[in-house]
């Protein structure tokens, strides 16, 4: 059975960088699918950050870009996520997911961020 | 960017009832749209990849159509487990994008 757990820091600064990790098993993201990042402000919708393959290739919401970036840790079986910049904007609950249609979730980490 | 549209915002219905929800694209996403329902303080669950096949372990009673840019997703009986918010999300193109979700309520 495939799982997806998230971990973060939960409080972050603003100006600081929000640092996330994806712990997946059940299966091994060197074995191919895309891994991918979503978010969800309080009593708002879903919005798409990032995703990357087992390759490598990375993609990006244009809105977040030039402040995201996504990596797999191969050997720890591990999707990364790194936001820089963070504002109170960013406070959202952070979730990975699994493929292009996102057939496997996490439960999703909240992430505020705050002075 | 490909701009989903659900519609209705809100759908009050009894258990029992057939529910009718809608997705509407702003440019074509031929077959790639997929729904996903939320229920509170949960994670999203795929339903429905590829416009109207059922992910695993989904139950009989939902089913999708459409292609193109209009999209529906129908649940045949309402059971009470069923009350959520539904979001549609397209494949076809970076970014991917999101519909705004319909809040399905019990009547």
């Amino acid at each position: 059975q495939v799982q997806l757990q998230e971990s973060g820091p939960g409080l972050v600064k603003p100006s600081e960088t929000l640092s996330l990790t994806c712990a997946v098993s059940g299966y091994s993201i060197s074995s191919g699918y895309y891994w991918g990042w979503i978010r969800q402000p309080p009593g708002k919708g879903l919005e798409w950050i990032a995703s990357i393959n087992h390759f490598g290739s990375t993609y990006y919401n244009p809105s977040l870009k030039s402040r995201v970036t996504i990596s797999l840790d191969t050997s720890k079986n591990q999707v990364s996520l790194r936001l820089s910049s963070v504002t109170a904007a960013d406070t959202a609950v952070y979730y990975c997911a699994r493929g292009l249609a996102f057939d496997y979730w996490g439960q999703g980490t909240l992430v505020t961020v705050s002075s | 960017e490909i701009v989903l549209t659900q519609s209705p915002a809100t759908l009050s219905l009894s258990p029992g009832e057939r529910a009718t929800l809608s997705c509407r694209a702003s440019q074509s996403v031929s077959s790639y749209l997929a729904w996903h329902q939320q229920k509170p303080g949960q994670a999203p669950r795929l339903l429905i990849y590829d416009a109207s096949n059922r992910a695993t372990g989904i139950p009989a009673r939902f089913s999708g159509s459409g292609s193109g840019t209009d999209f529906t997703l129908t649940i045949s009986s309402l059971e009470p487990e069923d009350f959520a918010v539904y979001y549609c999300q397209q494949r076809s193109n970076w970014p991917y994008t999101f519909g705004q979700g319909t809040k399905l309520e019990i009547k």
